[in-house]
């Protein structure tokens, strides 16, 4: 079956430094695969989405990459802020069509 | 403009009881699905309606649990005879009309069963 992995611990991160999430997938090959962020009592919003055929794709300080290689999409959050503190989903695309969502990966940027 | 809309925000209910939770999509969003969200874990799909399709409802979990969309829009998710393991956030999320776009999400419903 299609299995999503996202490290489970929480990332702790110093103000300023690039935090970096792992998506992990198996048994099968997404088109896409999307990030969202969600704030505690909130709904998940719409960060980034990256296709197959690209390797990384930027928006402002955010940075994904896709490796179909090795079944893993990378996200990174460049001169971190405080703000940036959340839970952040990966959610590829299942073979219905439908996003799979991960557990999520909550971080803490400390000022 | 107005973004997606759940209601209520918090119901809480006894076990046995039936409850009813609605979702205002985006205006023109042609697909809509139901997720459920249980304390730190990840978002569960329920159901998904795109248009005049018929439903996915390869994620509902038992005959308890049904959804409709009246008119393309409005859709409401209704749980029967409620258990305990139902606890839980339902989010609803409509998307402009395709599964594969950016899905905008409701603030979503916090179900607590006693």
């Amino acid at each position: 079956s299609q299995k999503i992995e996202q490290n489970s611990e929480a990332l702790n991160i110093q103000e300023g430094k690039t935090a970096t999430l792992t998506c992990n997938y198996t048994n099968y090959s997404p088109a896409y695969l999307q990030w969202y962020r969600q704030d505690p009592g909130r709904g998940p919003v719409f960060l980034l989405l990256i296709r197959e055929n690209e390797k990384e794709k930027r928006k402002e300080r955010l940075k994904v990459t896709f490796d179909t290689t090795l079944k893993q999409s990378l996200f990174h959050i460049t001169a971190s802020q405080p703000a940036d503190s959340a839970t952040y989903l990966c959610a590829p695309l299942d073979q219905g069509g439908k996003l799979i969502f991960g557990q999520g990966t909550e971080l803490s940027v400390k000022p | 403009g107005a973004g997606v809309s759940q209601s209520p925000s918090n119901k809480v209910t006894e076990k046995g009881k039936d409850v009813e939770l609605r979702c205002d999509p985006i205006s023109g969003h042609t697909a809509l699905y139901w997720y459920r969200q249980s304390l730190g874990q990840g978002l569960e799909f329920l159901i998904y309606f795109q248009g005049n399709s018929a439903p996915d409802k390869s994620g509902l979990p038992s005959d308890r649990f049904s959804a409709e969309r009246t008119g393309g829009s409005v859709s409401t998710l209704t749980i029967q005879r409620t258990q305990q393991e139902d606890s839980a956030v339902y989010l609803c999320a409509s998307s402009l009309n395709r599964a594969s776009y950016e899905q905008y999400f409701g603030p979503g419903t916090r179900l607590t069963v006693t």
